[in-house]
Protein backbone atom coordinates (compact mmCIF):
# COMPACT_ATOMS: atom_id res chain seq x y z
CA UNK A 1 0.00 0.00 0.00
CA UNK A 2 2.12 3.01 -1.27
CA UNK A 3 0.34 5.84 -0.35
CA UNK A 4 1.32 9.51 -1.16
CA UNK A 5 4.77 8.55 -3.50
CA UNK A 6 6.72 11.77 -3.89
CA UNK A 7 10.33 11.69 -5.73
CA UNK A 8 12.83 13.25 -5.61
CA UNK A 9 13.50 12.76 -1.93
CA UNK A 10 16.64 14.84 -2.02
CA UNK A 11 17.68 17.68 -4.96
CA UNK A 12 20.23 20.67 -4.92
CA UNK A 13 19.29 22.94 -7.59
CA UNK A 14 21.30 26.46 -8.22
CA UNK A 15 19.23 29.61 -8.89
CA UNK A 16 17.48 29.53 -11.73
CA UNK A 17 17.20 26.29 -12.88
CA UNK A 18 14.10 24.90 -13.22
CA UNK A 19 12.90 21.33 -11.92
CA UNK A 20 9.73 19.64 -11.14
CA UNK A 21 8.67 17.82 -8.09
CA UNK A 22 6.47 14.59 -8.61
CA UNK A 23 3.57 13.69 -6.25
CA UNK A 24 1.18 10.61 -7.14
CA UNK A 25 -1.28 8.82 -4.87
CA UNK A 26 -3.01 5.14 -5.11
CA UNK A 27 -6.05 5.84 -3.31
CA UNK A 28 -8.16 7.43 -5.26
CA UNK A 29 -8.14 10.88 -3.73
CA UNK A 30 -10.38 13.44 -5.07
CA UNK A 31 -8.16 16.34 -3.17
CA UNK A 32 -4.18 16.96 -3.62
CA UNK A 33 -2.30 19.38 -1.99
CA UNK A 34 1.36 20.78 -1.83
CA UNK A 35 2.79 22.30 1.31
CA UNK A 36 6.06 23.38 2.01
CA UNK A 37 7.92 22.97 5.69
CA UNK A 38 10.30 25.89 7.00
CA UNK A 39 11.84 25.73 10.21
CA UNK A 40 9.60 27.63 12.87
CA UNK A 41 6.91 28.12 10.20
CA UNK A 42 4.98 25.06 9.99
CA UNK A 43 3.19 23.98 6.80
CA UNK A 44 2.53 26.54 4.31
CA UNK A 45 -0.44 25.55 1.60
CA UNK A 46 1.15 26.47 -1.79
CA UNK A 47 -1.66 24.85 -4.28
CA UNK A 48 -4.48 22.69 -4.05
CA UNK A 49 -6.60 20.57 -6.26
CA UNK A 50 -10.34 19.28 -5.71
CA UNK A 51 -10.27 16.90 -9.02
CA UNK A 52 -8.52 16.70 -12.20
CA UNK A 53 -8.46 19.94 -14.56
CA UNK A 54 -8.88 21.98 -11.25
CA UNK A 55 -6.42 23.58 -9.08
CA UNK A 56 -6.17 26.54 -7.04
CA UNK A 57 -3.55 28.78 -5.05
CA UNK A 58 -2.82 28.63 -1.59
CA UNK A 59 -0.67 30.79 1.13
CA UNK A 60 2.23 31.20 -0.61
CA UNK A 61 1.73 30.06 -3.98
CA UNK A 62 4.05 32.77 -6.14
CA UNK A 63 7.39 30.85 -7.94
CA UNK A 64 5.23 27.02 -8.05
CA UNK A 65 3.14 25.86 -10.83
CA UNK A 66 0.58 22.79 -10.94
CA UNK A 67 -1.17 20.92 -13.27
CA UNK A 68 -3.59 17.77 -12.09
CA UNK A 69 -4.03 15.80 -16.02
CA UNK A 70 -5.10 12.51 -13.75
CA UNK A 71 -6.96 11.89 -10.27
CA UNK A 72 -3.09 10.22 -9.52
CA UNK A 73 -0.59 12.60 -10.11
CA UNK A 74 0.19 16.30 -9.13
CA UNK A 75 3.50 17.73 -9.85
CA UNK A 76 4.88 20.94 -8.69
CA UNK A 77 7.27 23.11 -11.07
CA UNK A 78 9.60 25.35 -10.02
CA UNK A 79 10.13 27.51 -12.94
CA UNK A 80 13.36 29.26 -12.06
CA UNK A 81 14.22 28.22 -8.48
CA UNK A 82 15.49 30.81 -6.12
CA UNK A 83 17.25 30.26 -2.63
CA UNK A 84 14.28 31.40 -0.70
CA UNK A 85 12.39 28.28 -2.07
CA UNK A 86 14.64 26.12 -0.36
CA UNK A 87 12.61 23.75 2.00
CA UNK A 88 10.94 20.57 2.97
CA UNK A 89 8.05 20.04 0.48
CA UNK A 90 5.26 17.73 1.37
CA UNK A 91 2.11 16.40 -0.92
CA UNK A 92 -0.99 15.37 0.61
CA UNK A 93 -4.07 14.09 -0.26
CA UNK A 94 -7.70 13.42 1.02
CA UNK A 95 -10.72 12.16 0.62
CA UNK A 96 -13.85 14.41 -0.32
CA UNK A 97 -16.63 14.33 2.23
CA UNK A 98 -17.23 16.22 5.39
CA UNK A 99 -16.68 13.68 7.74
CA UNK A 100 -12.87 12.67 6.98
CA UNK A 101 -11.04 15.68 7.07
CA UNK A 102 -7.43 14.03 7.10
CA UNK A 103 -4.73 14.57 5.07
CA UNK A 104 -2.04 11.43 3.79
CA UNK A 105 1.19 12.99 3.30
CA UNK A 106 4.16 11.86 1.54
CA UNK A 107 7.70 11.36 3.19
CA UNK A 108 8.44 14.99 1.67
CA UNK A 109 10.99 16.04 -0.68
CA UNK A 110 14.10 18.10 0.70
CA UNK A 111 15.36 21.34 -2.15
CA UNK A 112 17.91 22.91 -1.56
CA UNK A 113 18.82 25.99 -4.03
CA UNK A 114 22.01 27.28 -4.02
CA UNK B 1 -2.03 36.37 9.22
CA UNK B 2 -1.30 33.47 11.55
CA UNK B 3 -4.62 32.02 11.88
CA UNK B 4 -3.46 29.54 14.40
CA UNK B 5 -1.30 29.89 16.92
CA UNK B 6 0.74 27.25 18.82
CA UNK B 7 2.44 27.24 21.89
CA UNK B 8 5.20 26.29 23.31
CA UNK B 9 7.70 26.22 20.19
CA UNK B 10 9.11 23.38 22.08
CA UNK B 11 9.07 21.00 24.90
CA UNK B 12 10.85 19.11 27.19
CA UNK B 13 9.49 16.48 29.62
CA UNK B 14 10.58 13.40 31.52
CA UNK B 15 9.16 9.84 30.89
CA UNK B 16 6.02 9.48 32.45
CA UNK B 17 5.03 12.97 32.71
CA UNK B 18 2.54 14.95 30.91
CA UNK B 19 3.11 17.04 27.90
CA UNK B 20 0.48 19.67 27.11
CA UNK B 21 0.92 21.57 23.98
CA UNK B 22 -1.77 24.58 23.38
CA UNK B 23 -3.01 26.44 20.38
CA UNK B 24 -5.42 29.22 19.61
CA UNK B 25 -7.48 30.55 16.46
CA UNK B 26 -9.51 33.16 15.58
CA UNK B 27 -11.73 32.10 12.14
CA UNK B 28 -14.88 31.02 13.57
CA UNK B 29 -16.05 29.40 10.21
CA UNK B 30 -12.85 26.55 11.40
CA UNK B 31 -15.00 22.78 11.38
CA UNK B 32 -12.27 20.48 12.73
CA UNK B 33 -8.79 20.74 14.13
CA UNK B 34 -6.89 17.88 13.83
CA UNK B 35 -3.20 16.91 15.10
CA UNK B 36 -0.83 15.71 13.15
CA UNK B 37 2.94 14.20 14.55
CA UNK B 38 5.72 14.32 12.94
CA UNK B 39 8.96 12.20 13.14
CA UNK B 40 12.23 13.18 11.60
CA UNK B 41 12.53 12.67 7.86
CA UNK B 42 8.68 11.71 7.96
CA UNK B 43 5.67 13.47 6.94
CA UNK B 44 2.90 14.46 9.10
CA UNK B 45 0.64 12.01 10.51
CA UNK B 46 -3.00 12.47 11.37
CA UNK B 47 -2.97 11.66 15.54
CA UNK B 48 -5.93 12.54 16.63
CA UNK B 49 -8.84 15.29 15.82
CA UNK B 50 -12.12 16.87 17.38
CA UNK B 51 -15.38 19.09 16.22
CA UNK B 52 -16.10 21.88 17.78
CA UNK B 53 -19.07 20.42 19.51
CA UNK B 54 -17.47 17.88 21.16
CA UNK B 55 -15.37 19.22 24.16
CA UNK B 56 -12.78 16.56 24.72
CA UNK B 57 -11.51 13.71 22.74
CA UNK B 58 -9.46 10.80 24.31
CA UNK B 59 -7.63 8.37 22.29
CA UNK B 60 -5.57 6.16 24.73
CA UNK B 61 -2.76 8.02 25.97
CA UNK B 62 -4.04 11.47 23.81
CA UNK B 63 -6.97 13.83 24.22
CA UNK B 64 -7.94 16.75 22.99
CA UNK B 65 -9.76 19.28 25.41
CA UNK B 66 -11.50 21.93 22.89
CA UNK B 67 -12.90 25.39 24.21
CA UNK B 68 -15.14 27.15 21.81
CA UNK B 69 -16.00 29.99 23.94
CA UNK B 70 -12.05 30.92 24.31
CA UNK B 71 -11.27 29.36 20.60
CA UNK B 72 -8.75 27.33 22.12
CA UNK B 73 -7.38 23.60 21.83
CA UNK B 74 -5.08 21.74 23.53
CA UNK B 75 -3.24 18.15 23.23
CA UNK B 76 -2.80 16.85 26.09
CA UNK B 77 -0.12 13.37 25.81
CA UNK B 78 -0.11 11.28 29.29
CA UNK B 79 2.39 8.90 30.65
CA UNK B 80 4.79 10.64 28.03
CA UNK B 81 7.32 8.03 26.23
CA UNK B 82 10.76 8.70 24.58
CA UNK B 83 8.66 7.02 21.40
CA UNK B 84 6.45 10.44 21.41
CA UNK B 85 9.85 12.50 20.75
CA UNK B 86 8.12 14.12 17.72
CA UNK B 87 6.85 17.93 16.40
CA UNK B 88 3.46 17.70 17.06
CA UNK B 89 1.32 20.72 14.86
CA UNK B 90 -2.13 21.34 15.62
CA UNK B 91 -4.84 22.40 12.13
CA UNK B 92 -7.94 23.72 11.72
CA UNK B 93 -10.10 23.19 8.39
CA UNK B 94 -12.76 25.77 7.11
CA UNK B 95 -16.00 24.34 6.32
CA UNK B 96 -15.15 20.74 4.85
CA UNK B 97 -12.38 21.75 2.81
CA UNK B 98 -10.32 18.74 3.13
CA UNK B 99 -7.20 20.19 0.88
CA UNK B 100 -6.90 23.34 2.70
CA UNK B 101 -5.56 22.83 6.63
CA UNK B 102 -4.53 26.33 8.23
CA UNK B 103 -1.33 24.84 10.64
CA UNK B 104 0.47 26.09 13.36
CA UNK B 105 3.99 26.30 13.37
CA UNK B 106 4.81 23.07 15.36
CA UNK B 107 6.15 21.89 19.00
CA UNK B 108 9.36 19.55 19.16
CA UNK B 109 8.27 17.50 22.02
CA UNK B 110 11.67 15.93 23.15
CA UNK B 111 10.52 13.16 26.24
CA UNK B 112 13.57 11.84 27.92
CA UNK B 113 14.18 8.33 29.58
Amino acid sequence: NAGVTQTPKFQVLKTGQSMTLQCAQDMNHEYMSWYRQDPGMGLRLIHYSVGAGITDQGEVPNGYNVSRSTTEDFPLRLLSAAPSQTSVYFCASSRQGANTGELFFGEGSRLTVL
Amino acid sequence: QQQVKQSPQSLIVQKGGISIINCAYENTAFDYFPWYQQFPGKGPALLIAIRPDVSEKKEGRFTISFNKSAKQFSLHIMDSQPGDSATYFCAARVGGSNYKLTFGKGTLLTVNP
